[in-house]
């Protein structure tokens, strides 16, 4: 594929539901991150792989939240116990080397009503 | 605690013109400053980007200025376009700072900006 892909591109959910965001980064891509973008915002840094591991899972808001990327290649945005202000739009992103910037893909919108 | 802040929500500008969008980060530890442009129902697309270690990077109608001592950069578009029309956001991160090791980028809220024919 030319690009990052994320599924599904929208989600509605009730409070209380587990969900699962799927990213596949573009091909060759190591490094790959999650970002989330509520209304109004910025994009806000969730976590990063670098490879199969979790470099830096610091932005994750907390312990309902979980990714993983167990073959160094997709990977796999978990929620749990959703609330409502969970409801975002979820980035995911990769990059090859330094010098370019991070690739991303349209986005996950979550719902939670 | 907004670490890079873009203090102006929208500009409009008349096709042909400079657009000048502006960024503020506080955090001295940022080493690389990336300017993303996004449209709706898409995701960020990367256009242009600086190093700390420089003062300007051009690439066709996109400028990037870097101030370090004022902890400012600006980016400039010349001429400007109606496809130009774009939420665009300043982002940070600490490459180098962090050992190369990690490029977890810190994000300002965006600058809408509308360029009239």
């Amino acid at each position: 594929g030319a690009g990052v892909s994320q599924t599904p591109s929208n989600k509605v959910t009730e409070k209380g539901k587990y969900v699962e965001l799927r990213c596949d980064p573009i091909s060759g891509h190591t490094a790959l991150y999650w970002y989330r973008q509520s209304l109004g915002q910025g994009p806000e840094f969730l976590i990063y792989f670098q490879g199969t591991g979790a470099a830096d899972d610091s932005g994750l808001p907390n312990d309902r939240f979980f990714a993983v990327r167990p073959e160094g290649s997709v990977s796999t945005l978990k929620i749990q116990r959703t609330e409502r202000g969970d409801s975002a739009v979820y980035l995911c992103a990769s990059s090859l080397t330094r010098a370019g910037g991070q690739f991303f893909g349209p986005g996950t919108r979550l719902t939670v009503l | 605690d907004q670490q890079v802040k873009q203090n102006s929500p929208s500009l409009s500008v008349q096709e042909g013109r400079i657009s000048i969008l502006n960024c503020d980060y506080t955090n001295s530890m940022f080493d690389y400053f990336l300017w993303y442009k996004k449209y709706p129902a898409e995701g960020p697309t990367f256009l242009i980007s600086i190093s700390s270690i420089k003062d300007k990077n051009e690439d066709g109608r996109f400028t990037v200025f870097l101030n370090k001592s004022a902890k400012h950069l600006s980016l400039h578009i010349v001429p400007s376009q109606p496809g130009d029309s774009a939420v665009y956001f300043c982002a940070a991160g600490t490459f180098q700072n962090s050992g190369g090791s990690n490029y977890k980028l810190t994000f300002g809220k965006g600058t809408l900006l509308t360029v009239n024919p």
